[in-house]
């Protein structure tokens, strides 16, 4: 299947600190990226949805202006939390959808946030 | 009321059990669906798409009842290795292609 990868895997830092994440579609381009936030033992929940070439579209309650995505091209989105603070350590996963035909989204292996 | 539901479980079934999990949803517009699986601290993996007319793929079945907004997914002779969080997806909008995730089922296989 197609593969996705995220980096880093994991990042520690200290509370105040912008921290970027990069989410890559390997092997096809994704016209369509989304960004997930998943805090144990809870469901997945979509943040943005990001779109090559132009503004992402973020869900209710998530501050644009605190989570930068920027997605620049068809295999590359980035995920940049601004001044990061304790409450945002969170497992932060990406997935990217090819274009055309289907609605199967493939999913990074995540970065996991520690804020301290 | 959320609009993708599941039971949480813990759902602790032995091996070569049979067991079912059950999900519901909210939005009667919504257009496709799928089972993913999630093993701790890991991403998501598709475990298959749920279609109108039920599918099957080896030892899993999943089913569709648009009329009553459930989706469900059926594993026959369970293996250790089925032990997971099985979390129920469902596309609101194809065009838009969001999608809603259940908060998973956690399903414990044991010797």
């Amino acid at each position: 299947g197609a593969v996705v990868s995220q980096h880093p895997s994991r990042v520690i830092c200290k509370s105040g600190t912008s921290v970027k994440i990069e989410c890559r579609s390997l092997d096809f381009q994704a016209t369509t990226m989304f960004w997930y936030r998943q805090f144990p033992k809870q469901s997945l929940m979509l943040m943005a949805t990001s779109n090559e070439g132009s503004k992402a579209t973020y869900e209710q309650g998530v501050e644009k202006d605190k989570f930068l995505i920027n997605h620049a091209s068809l295999t590359l989105s980035t995920l940049t939390v601004t001044s990061a603070h304790p409450e945002d350590s969170s497992f932060y996963i990406c997935s990217a959808r090819s274009r055309g035909v289907t609605d199967t989204q493939y999913f990074g292996p995540g970065t996991r946030l520690t804020v301290l | 009321r959320k609009e993708v539901e599941q039971d949480p479980g813990p759902f602790n079934v032995p091996e070569g059990a049979t067991v079912a999990f059950n999900c519901t949803y909210s939005n009667s517009a919504s257009q496709s669906f799928f089972w993913y699986r999630q093993d701790c601290r890991k991403e998501p993996k598709l475990l298959m798409s749920v279609y109108s007319s039920g599918n099957e793929d080896g030892r899993f079945t999943a089913q569709l009842n648009r009329a009553s907004q459930y989706i469900s997914l059926l594993i026959r002779d369970s293996k250790l290795s089925d032990s997971a969080t099985y979390l129920c997806v469902v596309n609101r909008n194809s065009s838009a292609s969001k999608i809603i995730f259940g908060s998973g089922t956690r399903l414990s296989i044991r010797p």
